[in-house]
């Protein structure tokens, strides 16, 4: 089963918006980590939150943690057309035996 | 170029027959994991060797396998496949026991059992 579930699982913006997505999980973590991937090929690691820090940025990624809501939230600003992708948010956790744990992804169209 | 390395990148293969995919991690990493992408199961996590070793075990099928070798590549190995193990595996390397810092993932193989 997926520790994580993301939030939407689709989003369509215009380029130059904002792009948000969620993720909530079930178990206390480590870190929660996010991911992109394009079409069909690996995942790109984008960046960790540790389960001590709120909020995390990372260029145009903003990151936040929410150990209370057991969740998560990536926000990708001034999005450009190369932002088009999918986000994966994963969670390193004792209970998964410290392997990380993928949510179902947001897949994200940035139109030019 | 990630530097985990895996081949073939595509396959196609007759249900009942056997495969082996091969992954190289990125120099100095020691954890190789493996992951099956499906679009109805996502991401799902099959596998960990860390220095060798098998260290954790997850969806994987009795009809799977994997090992990795005294130069740290790994294989997995897919046998009597049907048409529902067609998916992208992945590898994905990092340096230690612990995913403290993110895993580096190879570009996938393909999979597809007709």
């Amino acid at each position: 089963s997926q520790q994580g579930e993301e939030d939407p699982q689709a989003l369509s913006i215009q380029e130059g918006e904002n792009a948000t997505m969620n993720c909530s999980y079930k178990t206390s973590i480590n870190n929660l980590q996010w991911y992109r991937q394009n079409s069909g090929r690996g995942l790109v690691h984008l960046i960790l939150i540790r389960s001590n820090e709120r909020e995390k940025h990372s260029g145009r990624l903003r990151v936040t943690l929410d150990t209370s809501k057991k969740s998560s939230s990536l926000l990708i600003t001034a999005s450009r057309a190369a932002d088009t992708a999918s986000y994966f948010c994963a969670t390193d956790a004792e209970a998964a035996g410290n392997k990380l744990t993928f949510g179902g992804g947001t897949r994200v169209l940035v139109k030019p | 170029d990630s530097g985990v390395t895996q081949t073939p990148k595509h396959l196609i293969t007759a249900t009942g027959q056997r495969v082996t995919l091969r992954c190289s991690p990125r120099s100095g990493d020691l954890s190789v994991y493996w992951y099956q992408q499906s679009l109805d199961q996502g991401l799902q996590f099959l596998i960990q060797y860390y220095n060798g070793e098998e260290r954790a075990k997850g969806n994987i099928l009795e009809r799977f396998s994997a090992q990795q070798f005294p130069d740290l590549h790994s294989e997995l190995n897919l046998s009597s496949l049907e048409l529902g193990d067609s998916a992208l595996y992945f590898c994905a390397s990092s340096a230690g026991l612990d995913p403290n810092y993110g895993y580096t993932f190879g570009s996938g193989t393909r999979l597809t059992v007709v």
